[in-house]
C-alpha cells in the first residue's frame, strides 16, 4: 500500500498569515499518463469532507485561489495564502494511482 | 445539485450484518464509479470500497474483502455496501463518494454526510 505522510499533525494560524502542509508518498504518484494523482481535501468541524485540488495543483471548482498545491512524484505541499477564519479543519492528502486508495493522517488547522 | 444521502447505519452485534444505502440525485448516476470510505469518529478517512459505472469492476480494502459487498442498482440511482460478519473494528461513519470517472477512479466529489455504523454486544 502506498504510505501517506503528511506533516505537521496540526497548525495553529493567525488570520492573514500563510500557512502551508507537507505530504510525503512512499512511491511516486507520477503516473505514466503524465498526471499525478494527488488530491487535498478539506473537513470542516461537523462536516463530510470536501475536495480542494486535485492533480496537484488544479484548483477545484469554488475553491478560493488563496489555496495552491504544488510538488512532484513523492513530495507535495498545500499552501494556503492568507488564512482566513473558515479555513478551519483537517485538510488530508490522498492518492488514487494504486489500489487501495489511501489518505494522510491529517493536519489540523486552528487559528488562533 | 449534486446530492448523496446514506442511510442505514445502526447498532449491530459482532458477528452480524447490515445493509448500508446511498441514494444519488443531480447527476446521471451511471456515469460515475462510487466509492464507499469510513471515518472512525475523531479518526481518519479509510478507503472501503469501489464499484464503476456498469458494477462489473469492484475493489475492497484489505480490511472489508470476503465481508463487505458493494453494489450499485442504476435504474433507482442508489449504492449498497452489505456489511457482513461485522467487527468492533468496524465501527465508524461510512461516507458515500461519487468519484470524477466512470470505469476509473480518482478523486471524490461530492462526499455524503455519512451514515453511522456501531458494531458493540
Amino acid at each position: 500500500d502506498i504510505v501517506m505522510t503528511q506533516t505537521p499533525l496540526s497548525l495553529s494560524v493567525t488570520p492573514g498569515q500563510p500557512a502551508s502542509i507537507s505530504c510525503k508518498s512512499s512511491q511516486s504518484l507520477l503516473h505514466s499518463d503524465g498526471k499525478t494523482y494527488l488530491y487535498w481535501y478539506l473537513q470542516k468541524p461537523g462536516q463530510s469532507p470536501q475536495l480542494l485540488i486535485y492533480e496537484v495543483s488544479n484548483r477545484f471548482s469554488g475553491v478560493p485561489d488563496r489555496f495552491s498545491g504544488s510538488g512532484s512524484r513523492t513530495d507535495f505541499t498545500l499552501r494556503i495564502n492568507r488564512v482566513e477564519a473558515e479555513d478551519l479543519g483537517v485538510y488530508y492528502c490522498a492518492q488514487s494511482i494504486q489500489l487501495p486508495l489511501t489518505f494522510g493522517g491529517g493536519t489540523k488547522v486552528e487559528i488562533k | 445539485e449534486v446530492q448523496l444521502v446514506e442511510s442505514g447505519g445502526v447498532v449491530v452485534q459482532p458477528g452480524g450484518s447490515l445493509r448500508l444505502s446511498c441514494a444519488a440525485s443531480g447527476f446521471t448516476f451511471d456515469d460515475y464509479t462510487m466509492h464507499w470510505v469510513r471515518q472512525v469518529p475523531g479518526k481518519g478517512l479509510e478507503w472501503v470500497s469501489l464499484i464503476s459505472w456498469s458494477g462489473a469492476t469492484t475493489h475492497y480494502a484489505d480490511s472489508v474483502k470476503g465481508r463487505f459487498i458493494i453494489s450499485r442498482d442504476n435504474s433507482k440511482n442508489s449504492l449498497y455496501l452489505q456489511m457482513n460478519s461485522l467487527r468492533t473494528e468496524d465501527t465508524a461513519l461510512y461516507y458515500c463518494a461519487k468519484d470524477a470517472y466512470s470505469s476509473s477512479w480518482s478523486w471524490f466529489d461530492p462526499w455524503g454526510q455519512g451514515t453511522l455504523v456501531t458494531v458493540s454486544s
